[in-house]
């Protein structure tokens, strides 16, 4: 779990704020992803990134911004969000986004309520 | 479409049984599996995987998880539950169309001394 980190652990902000989660791998992986994980629902994918440039985006709400500065870093960017968007926000790496055969590590998650 | 499926919301054993978490998927082509383990407050944490070969598996923290083509399933097991095994556990097969992971809702266990 070290391999992946995610700043902040919690964070709590108003529908009307602006603010960003940080995420950061040490795994000289080439593919980055965030997931929203709600209770009592299956792990959703909302974006990834394949060196650098997007290649999935699953009908996510503009809401949500990403940006991939770099292969080891990845930013997912909130602006007017909404109580439903309370959840865990996971990043996550890997080797190679569609080989398929290679896993994924997970950071510890960015605890969120919107309030 | 492509899914996989974890039957059980939670699973309960005694410390020193056997424990099975059970899986099932459904897939075009050749599945590529995974089993991961999320600790409170943690994020998944990768178990094992099946790609090819051997249809049993060995992971982590002794776990093994069992490939069965003809039920699609892969249900992950181990011979003696620990208390501290007690966690949330993801299957997921890959979605052979766009090569993302495919997640299951998950199965709580909970090991009892």
């Amino acid at each position: 779990e070290t391999g992946v980190t995610q700043t902040p652990r919690h964070l709590v902000m108003g529908m009307t704020n602006k603010k960003s989660l940080k995420c950061e791998q040490h795994l000289g992986h080439n593919a980055m992803y965030w997931y929203k994980q709600s209770a009592k629902k299956p792990l959703e994918l909302m974006f990834v990134y394949s060196l650098e440039e997007r290649v999935e985006n699953n009908s996510v709400p503009s809401r949500f911004s990403p940006e991939c500065p770099n292969s080891s870093h990845l930013f997912l960017h909130l602006h007017t969000l909404q109580p439903e968007d309370s959840a865990l926000y996971l990043c996550a790496s890997s080797a190679q986004p569609t080989s398929g055969s290679y896993e994924q590590y997970f950071g510890p998650g960015t605890r969120l309520t919107v309030t | 479409a492509q899914s996989v499926a974890q039957p059980e919301d939670q699973v309960n054993v005694a410390e020193g049984n056997p424990l099975t978490v059970k899986c099932t998927y459904s897939v075009s082509g050749n599945p590529y599996l995974f089993w991961y383990v999320q600790y409170p407050n943690r994020g998944l944490q990768f178990l094992l995987k099946y790609i090819t070969g051997d249809n049993l598996v060995k992971g982590s923290y002794g776990f093994e998880a069992e490939f069965n083509k003809s039920q699609t399933s892969f249900h992950l097991k181990k011979p003696s539950a620990l208390v501290s095994d007690s966690a949330l556990y993801f299957c997921a097969v890959r979605d052979t169309s766009q090569g993302n992971l495919i997640f299951g809702k998950g199965t709580k266990l909970s090991v009892k001394p």
